[in-house]
């Protein structure tokens, strides 16, 4: 399975866009790139997922480079209630069933 | 909505009690995950099962067993529990085909102390 690594930690000013990056540089051609999210006390939620194209969806924008082997999550006006533990993964779906998350990067908006 | 129910919110075990996490899905989900959750480690994946009665090893299957005798139910046993199976536990489904085949929906967590 391809390993992922991201930034520990990083802060957002509330309003402005938050750039997520997250490095997957042994991804195989059949593998995509999964962004999960974790609020406090919360179980993780879904936010997008892509394999080569750049994704938009009502949450985020996912942009993945020319080679794959990076990618950055943006969140576009970040808000206080996004403060929360932000996970990337790789997997090939439907086949592969074993998810693992890393540590992930946790993302404290400021006001 | 898809919903996973997991039974408790908090727990507080004994050493050596034999411990059942149960989980719940109510939209027909093939796939069920168990996860553990500690600080600083992110999720780690015990067990998984991609069907009824069939289950595979995560990462760290050491000191659980699983159990899934319905589709909608998947449950996390600790045998004999231990005080370094104090951990947040995460259930979590995801359906085999469909648009949503790539969305894996957690259930709350069970916070289990073991003292």
């Amino acid at each position: 399975d391809a390993k992922t690594t991201q930034p520990p930690s990083m802060d957002c000013a509330e309003g402005r866009a938050a750039n997520l990056p997250c490095n997957h540089s042994t991804i195989s051609g059949n593998e995509y790139v999964y962004w999960y999210r974790q609020i406090h006390s919360q179980g993780p939620q879904y936010i997008i997922h892509g394999l080569k194209n750049n994704e938009t969806n009502e949450m985020a924008s996912l942009i993945i480079t020319e080679d794959r082997k990076s990618s950055t999550l943006i969140l576009p006006h970040a808000t206080l209630r996004d403060t929360a533990v932000y996970y990337c993964i790789v997997r090939v779906p439907p086949d592969d069933y074993k998810l693992s998350f890393g540590a992930g990067t946790t993302v404290t908006v400021r006001a | 909505d898809v919903k996973v129910t997991q039974s408790s919110r908090y727990l507080v075990k004994r050493t050596g009690e034999k411990v059942f996490l149960e989980c719940v899905q109510d939209m027909d989900h093939e796939n069920m995950f168990w996860y553990r959750q500690d600080p600083g480690l992110g999720l780690r994946l015990i067990y998984f099962s991609y069907d009824v009665k069939m289950k595979e090893k995560g990462d760290i299957p050491e000191g659980y067993s699983v159990s899934r005798e319905k589709k909608e139910r998947f449950s996390l046993i600790l045998e004999s529990a231990s005080t370094n199976q104090t951990s947040m536990y995460l259930c979590a489904s995801i359906p085999g085909v469909g648009r949503d085949a790539v969305k894996l929906f957690f259930g709350s967590g069970t916070q289990l102390s073991v003292l």
